[in-house]
């Protein structure tokens, strides 16, 4: 069975470009959620889709945003890079809200 | 004062030792996940508990629900233990919106 696969694993922009990450769930799950790691603040939660609804939203600017296709393949976008977006970004899936969550190997951004 | 906190933030210990790792909580919730993050990035679930004991092999996870307070043990360390463990909390009853703890980098020397 297939793990959750996130793409690109890494890439660098430039301040001032935007990025899209894409994320493909295991198969079957609905729930798609999305984390920022960086070294000074830690893990921090971005969104939360079900059944193509956002459902939650972390406390991050309208920069970043999201959305989930019919196939529960989840993309994040992030407008107006600046350094401090630079991060790791972490999706995980699950079979619904409550379950277990599968985490993909991350998308290593590096913003220049 | 953080939603959720762990302790220690930092652990080396001998191969063999029994390991204790704390995370209190502040925010109300349906269950607490223990994560396991190596060098690298990827993280693992090691546990989802809203209730008692489990136990997976060599790890044990306890969570307290009236006291607010989960441990993560583990028995018989190796140094693949070795990793960063991360608590997390959901701020919401079924949903993923989570909470995490700082994390306990833990050290197991062979």
């Amino acid at each position: 069975k297939a793990g959750v696969t996130q793409t690109p694993r890494y890439l660098i922009k430039t301040r001032g470009q935007q990025v899209t990450l894409s994320c493909s769930p295991i198969s079957g799950h609905r729930s798609v959620s999305w984390y920022q790691q960086t070294p000074g603040q830690g893990l921090q939660f971005l969104f939360e889709y079900f059944s193509e609804t956002q459902r939650n939203k972390g406390n991050f600017p309208g920069r970043f945003s999201g959305r989930q296709f019919s196939n529960s393949r989840s993309e994040m976008n992030v407008s107006t890079l600046e350094l401090g977006d630079s991060a790791l970004y972490l999706c995980a899936s699950s079979r619904n809200r409550a379950g277990e969550l599968f985490f993909g190997e991350g998308s290593r951004l590096t913003v220049l | 004062k953080n939603e959720v906190e762990q302790s220690p933030q930092n652990l080396t210990a001998q191969e063999g030792e029994f390991i204790t790792i704390n995370c209190s909580y502040s925010v109300g919730i349906s269950a607490l996940h223990w994560l396991q993050q190596h060098p690298g990035g990827g993280i693992v679930s090691l546990f989802m508990l809203s209730s008692g004991k489990k136990k997976h092999g060599r790890l044990i996870a306890t969570i307290n629900i009236q006291e607010k307070h989960s441990s993560l043990h583990i028995t018989a360390s190796h140094p693949r233990d070795s990793a960063v463990y991360i608590c997390a909390v959901p701020l919401y009853q079924g949903a993923q919106k989570l909470v995490f703890g700082q994390g306990t980098r833990l050290t197991i020397n062979p």
